[in-house]
């Protein structure tokens, strides 16, 4: 299976702040990374596809980069209901859609 | 609206098995496939595998291969999941989500979440 490693794991940030997670998979996915926001108790929400697409409905705050085996995603100024849980994922290998461990986006 | 609506918890022993549904509506069900997506507590999430609405080709992953099974019913535009021989380490809340074919899949839109407990 393609491992897929998120750093940090978990990051302290203030309202404004402009925030960026990391994803980085064991081989070369291409463009083929997807980024979810989840908040407790509900079902996680799309974010950001290949790479670098913005989901429709999702604030023009959120974008990805990246391609090959290293991913952003940039939060440019964060917004009190940002404040979550992000996951990426690779849909790369069909055999197996992985998803990183999680960042914890906490209030400073 | 498009949305997935997946049936109430669930509570088993271990050694049981457990049946999921996920009922679709707002869109063509057959056009897209569903994974399944399970989240122990406090944990990441896990993808189980997947199943195409059109043809049930189902790719389930490795470590559930044997004891998980998908299917759907065009007639009702529901996916399940099955999961059997059920142990304490499969306590967790159980996801549909719809994919949507993009570079590679997104999953673009999910259900609710269904809690299955296993405990004796």
């Amino acid at each position: 299976d393609i491992q897929m490693t998120q750093s940090p794991s978990s990051l302290s940030a203030s309202v404004g702040d402009r925030v960026t997670i990391t994803c980085r998979a064991s081989q070369s996915i291409s463009s083929y990374l997807n980024w979810y926001q989840q908040k407790p108790g509900k079902a996680p929400k799309l974010l950001i596809y290949a790479a670098s697409s913005l989901q429709s409905g999702v604030p023009s705050r959120f974008s990805g980069s990246g391609s090959g085996t290293d991913f952003t995603l940039t939060i440019s100024s964060l917004q009190p209901e940002d404040f979550a849980t992000y996951y990426c994922q690779q849909s790369y290998s069909t055999l197996s859609y992985t998803f990183g461990q999680g960042t914890k986006l906490e209030i400073k | 609206q498009v949305q997935l609506v997946q049936s109430g918890a669930e509570v088993k022993k271990p050694g049981a098995s457990v049946k999921v549904s996920c009922k679709a509506s707002g869109y063509t069900f057959t056009s897209y496939g569903i994974s399944w997506v399970r989240q122990a507590p406090g944990q990441g999430l896990e993808w189980m595998g997947w199943i195409s609405a059109y043809n049930g080709n189902t790719n389930y992953a490795q470590k559930l291969q044997g004891r998980v099974t998908m299917t759907t019913d065009t007639s009702t535009s529901t996916a399940y999941m099955e999961l059997r021989s059920l142990r304490s380490d499969d306590t967790a809340v159980y996801y549909c989500a719809r994919e949507a074919a993009v570079a590679g899949i997104a999953f673009d839109i999910w259900g609710q979440g269904t809690m299955v407990t296993v405990s004796s």
